[in-house]
């Protein structure tokens, strides 16, 4: 299948910094990139809906100025989670497909520790 | 709104029983797919099947097959002769428009 990468795989950072979380489609052109949280023994919770060249769709209660979703290119995303705090502690996980209907291959996860 | 259920929160089974992981789903559009992946502990999620919401045709690949039913608004998940490799968390999902919703998730306990 297609591959999807993250980058990092894991990151811990001091509260009330920022972090940057990287999703690349290796070897196709992702016209939407995905990207979700994961709690602990939970589902994944879709955060928002990137279109390359358009700004992010997010979903209800994800603050969109906490966090930042860029989709400058068909094969890069990036989350960046700004002024970090422990409570955003989770793993995050990327999806990329080529269109609608189309299967969302998922990046690796980075799990991101805020202390 | 789209939703998806996986009632089934966790089971256990011994190696090489049959196993049957339920999905309902609700949707208003026709035309929509519905996925399920499996995360084993590794955390990364692999991709096991895509339906589109035209075919009902059940599909077998190997020890796994799903069955599709519009009627019910189910997409059920059945892995043959289980094997402790089988053990993760399967999620369904439902794609609509833009969007890709998931289930619960079903944690599948495969014991020796």
């Amino acid at each position: 299948g297609a591959v999807v990468s993250q980058h990092p795989s894991r990151v811990i950072c001091k509260s009330g910094t920022s972090v940057k979380i990287e999703c690349r489609s290796l070897d196709f052109q992702a016209t939407t990139m995905f990207w979700y949280r994961q709690f602990p023994k939970k589902s994944l919770m879709l955060m928002a809906t990137s279109n390359e060249g358009s700004k992010a769709t997010y979903e209800q209660g994800v603050e969109k100025d906490k966090f930042l979703i860029n989709h400058a290119s068909l094969t890069l995303s990036t989350l960046t989670v700004t002024s970090a705090h422990p409570e955003d502690s989770s793993f995050y996980i990327c999806s990329a497909r080529e269109m609608v209907g189309a299967v969302g291959y998922f990046g690796p996860g980075t799990r991101l520790t805020v202390t | 709104a789209q939703k998806v259920t996986q009632a089934q929160t966790e089971i256990s089974v011994v190696e090489k029983e049959d196993v049957t992981l339920d999905c309902v789903y609700e949707t208003r559009d026709t035309t929509y797919y519905l996925f399920w992946y499996k995360q084993p502990p590794s955390g990364e999620l692999v991709f096991l099947i895509r339906r589109n919401s035209f075919d009902e045709q059940n599909e077998i690949s190997g020890r796994y097959s799903w069955n599709f039913q519009k009627s019910t608004s189910s997409f059920n998940f059945t892995i043959t002769a289980s094997q402790v490799v089988d053990s993760a968390v399967y999620f369904c999902a439902l794609s609509e428009a833009n969007k890709l919703v998931f289930g619960a998730g079903t944690i599948l306990r495969v014991k020796s």
